[in-house]
């Protein structure tokens, strides 16, 4: 397997704009996570999906922010409208219930 | 409330000393205690699990090492490459979820 892979690594947008980031998790995987790092926070969890329902959304910071998980094999992170207080490294992780495994991230920068 | 606060923040080693690593959690039943590594600019790579006190697992110059209290990462005569963040994350009761500590920085000089 290819681990998890998020799109896309880099994303520079314009404050007010939409941003959605793209998550496939490891097949067979039935956790899916989305954290957000900061230096002053560090790994905030946001939401995590079980067999691609939402679990628990409290780390979610408003509504701006929402998160989907359509099938086992896709996710997306949606921030509308986008704020400079939004850039972060954001990641993805799946798991069997256990040790989770990472992407390797989206680092979203909104000026 | 479920909570990991590791210490120090930062160590600073030279090539070959050893050191400990310090992971302390409160947290309503333990599932599993996790190690992560996280080099700049990727994603956290898993290293350990810890399911119950008593409990070590050794990789390479690492070994963790788990209390009822709190988790210690010892390694052993550290090389250059070692250089990272290390991670500690729990996983309570019967969720899936994982909450993370704010990671330990470590620099290995030559």
């Amino acid at each position: 397997d290819a681990g998890v892979i998020q799109s896309p690594r880099h994303e520079v947008t314009e404050m007010g704009q939409e941003v959605t980031l793209r998550c496939k998790p490891i097949s067979g995987h039935d956790y899916l996570f989305w954290y957000r790092q900061t230096m002053m926070r560090g790994l905030e969890l946001l939401i995590y999906f079980n067999n691609n329902v939402p679990i628990d959304d409290s780390g979610m910071p408003e509504d701006r922010f929402s998160a989907k998980m359509p099938n086992a094999s896709f996710s997306t992170l949606k921030i509308q409208p986008s704020e400079p207080r939004d850039s972060a490294v954001y990641f993805c992780a799946s798991s069997l219930g256990y040790e989770a495994f990472f992407g390797q991230g989206t680092r979203l920068t909104v000026v | 409330e479920d909570q990991v606060t590791q210490s120090p923040e930062a160590l600073r080693l030279q090539e070959g000393e050893s050191s400990s690593l310090n992971c302390s959690y409160t947290v309503s039943g333990l599932r599993g205690l996790f190690w992560y590594r996280q080099d700049p600019g990727k994603g956290p790579e898993f290293l350990f699990t810890l399911y119950s006190a008593g409990e070590e697992k050794e990789k390479e110059r690492l070994k963790a090492t788990l209390t009822k209290k709190e988790s210690f990462l010892h390694i052993t005569a550290p090389k250059p490459e070692d250089s990272a963040t290390y991670l500690c994350a729990v996983q309570a009761g019967n969720t899936g979820k994982l909450i993370f500590g704010q990671g330990t920085t470590l620099q290995v000089k030559p």
